[in-house]
């Protein structure tokens, strides 16, 4: 049973350089979500999606755009990346909607992003 | 501004000791609290804290919530060194945002 699939795990960029970063889960979850990680500041939600073909901002959404593909699939692009952007990313996804379903998120192992 | 607080940020016990994490929130529409283990990877699901003074345990960790003080605990009791890890908080706000702490880094030394 893989959860959920980050690629790639580590990932070295120069300024201005574009990216995307793949999550999928196959644990048929309504929502999935990004964060940042670092150091000092816990994770922060950069973005999410409660349901496919939906997507809004959480904390920290300046500089990142998503896509949520299909049910399984959700994307997080850094058009031009800046050095600020160093972080580790995690995806993470559960599987209900509102307000009333009361499930904890699962997360992905994480992707290394370094902007040089 | 929703904030969670995590104390202390480090911890270093031996083997065998017991120890209490602690995590206060104030996070506005607030549904329930979460506790997360994370090791090298991925945070790994450990509570999910919806009501006041209900504990909830798993072998030897144990958990509970005071929505009046608002605030937490984790309890991890005969230590092993494979607790050692960053143990994560966090507040969850409405219907699907999270609000996390800083971490606790626990050291288990053998």
């Amino acid at each position: 049973n893989a959860g959920v699939t980050q690629t790639p795990k580590f990932q070295v960029l120069k300024t201005g350089q574009s990216m995307t970063l793949q999550c999928a889960q196959d644990m048929n979850h309504n929502s999935m979500y990004w964060y940042r990680q670092d150091p000092g500041m816990g994770l922060r939600l950069i973005y999410y999606s409660a349901s496919e073909g939906t997507t809004d901002k959480g904390e920290v959404p300046n500089g990142y755009n998503v896509s949520r593909l299909n049910k399984r699939e959700f994307s997080l692009r850094l058009e031009s990346a800046a050095p600020s952007q160093t972080s580790v990313y995690f995806c993470a996804s559960r599987l209900g909607q509102g307000v009333d379903s009361n499930q904890p998120q699962h997360f992905g192992d994480g992707t290394r992003l370094s902007i040089l | 501004e929703d904030k969670v607080v995590q104390s202390p940020l480090s911890l270093v016990v031996h083997e065998g000791d017991t120890v209490t994490l602690n995590c206060s929130y104030e996070v506005t529409n607030f549904r329930s609290l979460l506790w997360y283990k994370q090791e090298k990877k991925a945070p790994t699901f450990l509570f999910m804290l919806t009501s006041s003074g209900i504990e909830k345990k798993s072998g030897r960790l144990s958990s509970i919530l005071d929505k009046k003080e608002l605030f937490s605990i984790l309890n991890i009791t005969a230590t092993q060194t494979g607790d050692s890890a960053v143990y994560l908080c966090a507040g969850v706000q409405g219907a699907q945002k999270l609000v996390f702490g800083q971490g606790t880094r626990l050291t288990i030394n053998p």
